[in-house]
């Protein structure tokens, strides 16, 4: 079975510095992979996902995020942080010809310290 | 109108009724799935179908089931509602393996 494990369950940056989020998941295969921001009293949002061609990724609001194989890491990124970027991201991948639906990770909650 | 609607956004109910939960699409997709997001624990996946003739269990489904009645409406209901079964409910839907999910605003269930 696949999972997802995020490190840091909360992570704060100040507005303007860099912001990292850490994903890694356990697969045989590279799966798919997503990565999701939830704020608050909303649904999840797409960000970006990896599904196998270039191994950056870009996304909305800025972030991407770099697929290493060797690492099995989707770990995701954005330059600059803004106060509007505080809120739950998630990562989570589906597994390639395998049995449908997503499994996330624990979620990391992102502050945006001023 | 949004692409997945999920009724009713919140609901209390008590230990022991049975309640459903809606959820209808307007994406033409023929994947549907029901989450569970408990805090700390993210979302774990209830039941997923491919089509109105085809319902699989996910990682949670003890004291669930679903109904899909239609391409585009898919059900979730609580038999005999628990304590436990207080959280976050997410409808999805997907286009196909790997192309993203399109999520709805939750429902918000309470068992007391």
């Amino acid at each position: 079975a696949q999972s997802v494990t995020q490190l840091g369950s909360h992570v704060s940056v100040s507005e303007g510095a860099l912001v990292l989020l850490r994903c890694n998941y356990s697969s045989s295969v590279p799966p798919y992979l997503f990565w999701y921001v939830q704020y608050p009293n909303q649904g999840l949002q797409l960000l970006l996902k990896y599904t196998s061609a270039a191994t950056l990724v870009k996304g909305i609001n800025g972030f991407e995020a770099e697929f290493k194989k060797s690492e099995t890491s989707f770990h995701l990124t954005k330059p600059s942080a803004h106060m509007s970027d505080a809120a739950e991201y998630f990562c989570a991948v589906s597994e390639r010809g395998g049995a449908d639906g997503l499994t996330f990770g624990k979620g990391t909650h992102l502050i945006i310290q001023p | 109108d949004a692409d997945v609607t999920q009724t009713p956004r919140n609901r209390i109910t008590k230990t022991g009724k049975r309640i459903m939960l809606e959820c209808s699409q307007t994406k033409g997709h023929d994947r549907m799935y029901w989450y569970r997001q408990d805090p700390g624990l993210g979302l774990r996946l209830i039941y997923y179908s491919f089509d109105v003739k085809d319902i699989n269990k996910g990682e949670i489904s003890d004291g669930y089931s679903v109904s899909r009645q239609a391409q585009a409406k898919f059900s979730l209901s609580l038999e005999s509602a628990i304590p436990n079964q207080t959280a976050l409910y997410f409808c999805a839907t997907s286009e196909g393996e790997g192309l993203g999910y399109t999520f709805g605003s939750g429902t918000r269930l309470t068992v007391v």
